[in-house]
């Protein structure tokens, strides 16, 4: 069946230091969707890439979506301590699956 | 003030005992879902309805049981047949009815079980 993989699951960095996290799926997907879910939160949509090899940005993150459509990743420049939580992809074949997240742990 | 609300935020039971959790939506939105998320890991799919009167299992359905009799409202009873009912549940609307658009997410309900 269909996978959506996440790696890192854990990361913790200085403040002012890049972060990345990387999202594979086993099948090709339509589309695919980030969250952010602050600690003790609940996740909270932050864009939907759709095209092959897109890159959209969002202030200090960078969210591409691969050429073959199985992989996507976000990046953030210089992590804030705001930046604190767990960010899932979810990936879109025939239903919508949740990755299993990253944490990011940001120190100042 | 739009939005989904979730109650109650925390919850104790007793083992053996069921417990219904709440979940409603002003959004007017058409899908509903429930969620299972535990300490470190992702979401994963109990229950979804796309319309009134409507619901399908998902990957995790055993031990849980739902009702859409109002498009409003897709309350989750978590039964005693579900062996490890610990854990943080949210609930999520969408607009449509395809499963991959964009999903609103509640507050969450955390259920601990004594």
């Amino acid at each position: 069946g269909q996978q959506v993989m996440q790696i890192p699951q854990y990361q913790h960095v200085q403040e002012g230091e890049d972060f990345t996290t990387y999202c594979n799926s086993s099948t090709t997907l339509s589309n695919i969707q980030w969250y952010k879910q602050r600690p003790g939160g609940h996740p909270v949509f932050l864009i939907q890439l759709v095209k092959s090899g897109e890159v959209k940005k969002q202030k200090r993150l960078t969210f591409q979506f691969g050429e073959a459509k199985k992989n996507s990743s976000l990046h953030i420049t210089a992590t804030q301590t705001t930046d604190v939580g767990t960010y899932f992809c979810a990936g879109r074949s025939d239903k919508l699956i949740f990755g299993t997240g990253t944490r990011l742990q940001v120190f100042p | 003030d739009g939005g989904i609300t979730q109650s109650p935020k925390y919850l104790f039971r007793k083992e053996g005992q069921n417990v219904t959790l709440s979940c409603e939506q002003n959004l007017n939105h058409d899908a509903m879902y429930w969620y299972r998320q535990d300490p470190g890991q992702g979401l994963r799919l109990i229950y979804y309805s796309q319309i009134v009167n409507d619901f399908q299992k998902g990957d995790i359905a055993e031990g849980y049981s739902v009702s859409r009799e109002k498009k409003e409202s897709f309350p989750l009873t978590v039964t005693s047949a579900q062996k490890n009912p610990t854990a943080f549940y949210l609930c999520a609307s969408s607009r449509g009815q395809e499963r991959a658009d964009t999903q609103y997410f509640g507050p969450g309900t955390r259920l601990t079980v004594l």
